[in-house]
C-alpha cells in the first residue's frame, strides 16, 4: 500500500523568507502526487498535482513542487512566503489513473511570523 | 470544478446519539468519498460511496457505525452512530469525476461529542 511521510509537523518562517515543505512517498510505481492546503476552519484546496512529464510543477498562490523519483520525494516550495500562507499543508498520493483513493500525509502546520 | 456543500458545518452532540451529515454537489459525480480528520491527525478515508451500490468501507470502519446513503449522483449522507467522545473529528466529503484526477472537498463538518 502507498504511504506518505511529512517529516516536519510544524514549521515557522518569517514573512518574505523562502519555504520548503518536505514530502516522501512509498509506492512501487510512479504515483499521482498532490499538495493540498487547509486554512483554519476551511476545507482542502488543491495547490498542485503531478502525474507525469515535467518534474517541476507550478501551482496556485506561487507554489511549486519538484518530483524526484530517485528520492521518492515531492517537496513543496515557495520563494517568498506571505502571512496569508499560514495554514496546514498536506501531501497526498493516489495510485493509477483517474481519481482513486487518496492517502494523505500527516500534514505540516506553517506559521508565518512578521 | 465541483462545489460541495456540507451540512451541518459544526455540531455538538451528546454521547450515545447519532448525527447525519449531508453532502450536496452542484453537478453529477461518479464517486463520493467520506474522510475523517481527528484532532491533530491527517485525513483518513472512511468509505467510498458510488450511486447504486453499497458503500465500500476501509479497514477499521464498519457500516453499523458509519452508515452511508447515496440516493443519486449529487447527494450523499454519512451518519455517525452511537457517538462517543472519540468520534469528535472533522468529517469531510470529497468527490471525484471520471477523467479527472483531482479530488474536490467540502468545507467539512466539525463534530464535538460531549
Amino acid at each position: 500500500a502507498q504511504s506518505v511521510t511529512q517529516p516536519d509537523i510544524h514549521i515557522t518562517v518569517s514573512e518574505g523568507a523562502s519555504l520548503e515543505l518536505r514530502c516522501n512517498y512509498s509506492y512501487g510505481a510512479t504515483p499521482y502526487l498532490f499538495w493540498y492546503v487547509q486554512s483554519p476552519g476551511q476545507g482542502l484546496q488543491l495547490l498542485l498535482k503531478y502525474f507525469s512529464g515535467d518534474t517541476l510543477v507550478q501551482g496556485i498562490k506561487g507554489f511549486e513542487a519538484e518530483f524526484k523519483r530517485s528520492q521518492s520525494s515531492f517537496n513543496l516550495r515557495k520563494p517568498s512566503v506571505h502571512w496569508s500562507d499560514a495554514a496546514e499543508y498536506f501531501c497526498a498520493v493516489a495510485i493509477s489513473g483517474g481519481y482513486q483513493k487518496v492517502t494523505f500525509g500527516i500534514g505540516t502546520k506553517l506559521q508565518v511570523i512578521p | 470544478s465541483a462545489v460541495i456543500s456540507q451540512k451541518p458545518s459544526r455540531d455538538i452532540c451528546q454521547r450515545g446519539t447519532s448525527l447525519t451529515i449531508q453532502c450536496q454537489v452542484d453537478s453529477q459525480v461518479t464517486m463520493m468519498f467520506w474522510y475523517r480528520q481527528q484532532p491533530g491527525q491527517s485525513l483518513t478515508l472512511i468509505a467510498t460511496a458510488n450511486q447504486g451500490s453499497e458503500a465500500t468501507y476501509e479497514s477499521g470502519f464498519v457500516i453499523d457505525k458509519f452508515p452511508i446513503s447515496r440516493p443519486n449522483l449529487t447527494f450523499s449522507t454519512l451518519t455517525v452512530s452511537n457517538m462517543s467522545p472519540e468520534d469528535s473529528s472533522i468529517y469531510l466529503c470529497s468527490v471525484g469525476r471520471g477523467g479527472s484526477t483531482e479530488a474536490f472537498f467540502g468545507q467539512g463538518t466539525r463534530l464535538t461529542v460531549v
